[in-house]
């Protein structure tokens, strides 16, 4: 059984771009949470979905990010017009019900 | 809404040596616990978990944590370090409530073993 999987491992982008980070659970889980993690800090939760749905984006910052868990197909954590300050690794979670989560490798984001 | 102090953010050790990696959390609901593992560039993999029954959980590598809902503490073990241990360690709690289920982090625990 994969586990979690995210792509792709490192971007880079400018500043005013967009960035696109991909996540496939493990399979049978349907449920995936974000996570962002920045230099001498630890994870701090984003968002929470299942399939079609978003639960929880309390963490969400209310401007240029979004997510979505479609039917078919990878979690998206899409970040628009990026600025130096989303610069961090992105973290991907997937449980099959409450309890426990399993991490992917990450996506590490750099603007310049 | 819940909060984990991890009180060191550094732990250097001997290789062979005991290592404890303190853990406290606060919370108004009852909490699962979890110590994760995150080796350089790579992401956190599971190292135990307290959900429920016996306070003190096993990993299978040699560490254990014993929860203590009187100190709301959920320390991290080992009696005899190896260099391969040499991560970063993260504290997490969720709340046994439903709902979001996030998990919510003490900011980690760099372990360094040295020869």
């Amino acid at each position: 059984n994969a586990g979690v999987m995210q792509n792709p491992r490192h971007l880079v982008r400018r500043r005013g771009q967009e960035a696109r980070l991909r996540c496939s659970p493990m399979k049978g889980h349907s449920h995936v949470y974000w996570y962002r993690q920045l230099p001498e800090e630890g994870l701090k939760f984003m968002v929470y979905l299942q399939k079609e749905n978003i639960i929880d984006e309390s963490g969400m910052p209310k401007e240029r990010f979004s997510a979505e868990f479609p039917k078919e197909g990878p979690s998206i954590l899409r970040i628009q017009q990026v600025v130096r300050g989303d610069s961090a690794a992105y973290f991907c979670a997937s449980s099959p019900r409450m309890e426990t989560q399993y991490f992917g490798p990450g996506t590490r984001l750099l603007v310049l | 809404a819940q909060s984990v102090t991890q009180l060191d953010s550094q732990v250097p050790v001997f290789e062979e040596a005991p290592v404890e990696l303190r853990c406290n959390y606060s919370s108004s609901v009852s909490v699962y616990l979890f110590w994760y593992v995150q080796y350089p560039n790579q992401g956190l993999q599971l190292l135990l978990k307290y959900l429920s029954g016996s306070t003190l959980v096993e990993s299978i590598n040699g560490f254990e944590a014993e929860f203590n809902k009187s100190q709301t503490s959920f320390h991290l073990r080992k009696p005899s370090v190896h260099i391969s241990d040499t991560a970063e360690y993260f504290c997490a709690v969720t709340s046994t409530q439903g709902g979001s289920e996030k998990l919510v982090f003490g900011k980690g625990t760099k372990l360094t073993v040295n020869p």
